[in-house]
């Protein structure tokens, strides 16, 4: 696609549920990239593919988070057992490190809210 | 020590004046550097990239890196209220492409 699509845009969910987060990046950007944005934060980095494999999820919170990019293309992240702690922005993004510039084009976001 | 520093304003300049917003950084193996521009519930985009020390121009833009300093900054000349936004500083970092983001800086361009 033209761009980066998230989906959903909004997410309201109850504590203790799960919740899946989609990501379509940019056709033929190979680096995908999840981030959390909390309201008056930067982005705060959680995981980067390259490919179809995780290359470091160092920021991933607990064990409670997990991503997948089965195929090098689109990628989900799943979050069990929601906290209202998880409740933020979060951003996918994708660019081709290859070409010297790793350049981020981020999607719109998806804003997950835990009650 | 946070990776990425940036002070977290607001910065308040009036139209047409220069403004400059700072960031330093903490891995000294760093090669690359942005500045990403968010406006409020909006993503963030790229408006600046550097790679080598020294200064780099783009329109009303000018993005400063410093390596020994660990240093970098974003001066906007001319500023204009559209230019009211968070300024965030990205770190491309390490052996792999991790991408680090500062705390941001907020700007406000008063008319």
């Amino acid at each position: 696609g033209a761009g980066v699509s998230q989906t959903p845009s909004n997410k309201v969910t109850e504590k203790g549920k799960y919740v899946e987060l989609r990501c379509d990046p940019i056709s033929g950007h190979t680096a995908l990239y999840w981030y959390r944005q909390s309201l008056g934060q930067g982005p705060e980095f959680l995981i980067y593919f390259q490919g179809t494999g995780a290359a470091d999820d160092s920021g991933l919170p607990n064990d409670r988070f997990f991503a997948v990019r089965p195929e090098g293309s689109v990628s989900t992240l799943k979050i069990q057992r929601t906290e209202r702690g998880d409740s933020a922005v979060y951003l996918c993004a994708s660019s081709v490190p290859e070409s010297g510039a790793n350049v981020l084009t981020f999607g719109a976001g998806s804003r997950l809210t835990v009650l | 020590q946070k990776e990425v520093e940036q002070n977290s304003g607001p910065l308040s300049v009036p139209e047409g004046a220069i403004a400059s917003l700072n960031c330093t950084y903490s891995d000294r193996g760093s090669q690359s550097f942005f500045w990403y521009r968010q406006y409020s519930g909006k993503s963030p985009e790229l408006i600046m990239s550097i790679y080598s020390n020294g200064d780099k121009e783009d329109g009303r833009f000018t993005a400063q890196l410093n390596k020994a300093s660990q240093y970098v900054s974003l001066l906007i000349r001319d500023s204009q209220p559209s230019d009211s936004a968070t300024y965030l500083c990205a770190v491309n970092s390490g052996g792999y492409q991790k991408v680090t983001f500062g705390t941001g800086t907020k700007l406000q361009v008063i008319p």
